[in-house]
């Protein structure tokens, strides 16, 4: 079956780490994004890719990072700076930026200890 | 700017009676409008989503949405609910001419025995 895989599902860290949490899609969608999820404050985009080699700062991008070096791979990476890093992260596809319809994968949830 | 606002952060309902979740919107330019369901630590999966056409648009699940343009509103209706959909529910909007979904806070739907 198509989808979005996120990896690992949870994830503890300490203050100072960088982390690196994984998604791949095997849908075949040129688009590519993150969210972060905060109780309460809906899903916010971190970073999002239209095409391979090719990546833009969404609304929260501080303390994030990103790369898309392959159509089906986008691996965010959670670094030190990040002030608040604990919250539940989401990566979505879409076939590409002209059609509305998300695709997300289960997610991966991040605490910092 | 676009902007969502969902007006119930929690609905309280029981079994087999009817519910509506209401989502309104700011836009300055022609939507696209989504609803998404969200299980406890899963990722989001669409329900419905207005593209053009008929406004009452029929979903997943049994539920339904309307779009109505002069009050910049997309409520979420279901005749009669489940144990089984107490979930979180995010509505979402889409300009017809970008790429960047703006999400709602989310309703938190229970469904009472």
């Amino acid at each position: 079956d198509g989808g979005i895989t996120q990896s690992p599902k949870y994830l503890f860290r300490k203050e100072g780490q960088n982390v690196t949490l994984s998604c791949e899609q095997n849908l075949n969608h040129d688009a590519m994004y993150w969210y972060r999820q905060d109780p309460g404050q809906g899903l916010r985009l971190i970073y999002y890719s239209q095409i391979v080699n090719d990546f833009q700062k969404g609304d929260i991008a501080e303390g994030y990072s990103v790369s898309r070096e392959k159509k089906e791979s986008f691996p965010l990476t959670v670094t030190s700076a990040q002030k608040n890093p604990t919250a539940f992260y989401l990566c979505a596809s879409s076939i590409d930026f002209s059609v509305g319809e998300l695709f997300f994968g289960e997610g991966s949830r991040l605490t910092v200890l | 700017a676009q902007s969502v606002t969902q007006l119930d952060s929690q609905v309280p309902v029981f079994e087999e009676a009817p519910v509506e979740l209401r989502c309104n919107y700011s836009s300055s330019v022609s939507v696209y409008l989504f609803w998404y369901v969200q299980y406890p630590n899963q990722g989001l999966q669409l329900l419905l989503k207005y593209l053009s056409g008929s406004t009452l648009v029929k979903g997943i699940n049994g539920f339904e949405a309307e779009f109505n343009k002069s009050q910049t509103s997309f409520h979420l209706r279901k005749p009669s609910v489940h144990i089984s959909d107490t979930a979180e529910y995010f509505c979402a909007v889409m300009n017809t001419g970008g790429f960047k979904t703006i999400f709602g806070a989310g309703t938190r739907l229970f469904v009472k025995a």
